[in-house]
């Protein structure tokens, strides 16, 4: 089945730096993925997704970065603020009639100080 | 407009005790989607919904999980005879279609303590 992972379970950051969180997929097939911000007390909240088609794709202060080679996926967060603080989740859907269920990996937990 | 919302916020119940968990969509939301997440883990499936009818089922951990979606909208996630392990934050999601590029929107969830 569809596992995701997550290489570092924390990350602790300066205010202003850049923040990388990376994500690993086990199924070649997997052709789309998410990222999700955890809040303290709060479901997760949707930031950005890929397609397969894609290597690379930017919002808002942020960008994934996908290498299907690899299987790993990054979330890139620049100049991150304290607000940014939260656990990152990677998802993938499952494939075939399970369309609607995420596979989420464990998270990291990313801390910034001001 | 409002995101999807979840009663209660927190759940106290004793071991062998029936609860019903509550997860209003987001308005016009077709789908609708239950997970489970336990102390530092990722969140976990469930059930889905397409409108009335579970499309898929295949995350309850038993039958003592039930859920329902009557009216294609509001959906309760019934749990009986709860066990200490069934402690844990229970999360709601919708999204306007089902599919697998749909965005999912998460509610703050439901903590559930079974003591």
């Amino acid at each position: 089945g569809e596992s995701v992972g997550l290489h570092l379970p924390t990350l602790s950051v300066q205010e202003g730096d850049n923040s990388i969180i990376n994500c690993a997929y086990s199924n070649s097939a997997s052709d789309y993925f998410i990222w999700y911000k955890q809040e303290s007390g709060k479901g997760p909240q949707f930031i950005i997704d890929i397609r397969s088609n894609m290597d690379k794709r930017q919002g808002q202060r942020v960008t994934v970065l996908l290498n299907k080679t690899v299987k790993h996926l990054s979330l890139q967060i620049a100049a991150t603020q304290p607000g940014d603080s939260a656990v990152y989740f990677c998802a993938v859907p499952a494939g075939g009639t399970s369309y609607g269920k995420l596979t989420f990996g464990q998270g990291t937990i990313l801390t910034v100080h001001p | 407009g409002a995101g999807v919302s979840q009663t209660p916020s927190n759940k106290v119940t004793e071991k062998g005790k029936y609860v019903e968990l509550r997860c209003d969509p987001i308005s016009g939301h077709t789908a609708l989607y239950w997970y489970r997440q336990s102390l530092g883990q990722g969140p976990e499936f469930l059930i889905y919904f397409q409108g009335t009818g579970a499309a898929d089922d295949s995350g309850l951990p038993n039958d003592r999980f039930f859920a329902v979606r009557p009216e294609g909208s509001v959906s309760t996630l019934k749990i009986q005879r709860t066990e200490r392990g069934d402690s844990a934050v229970y999360l709601c999601a919708s999204s306007l279609r089902p599919g697998r590029v749909e965005t999912q929107y998460f509610g703050p969830g439901t903590r559930l303590l079974v003591l």
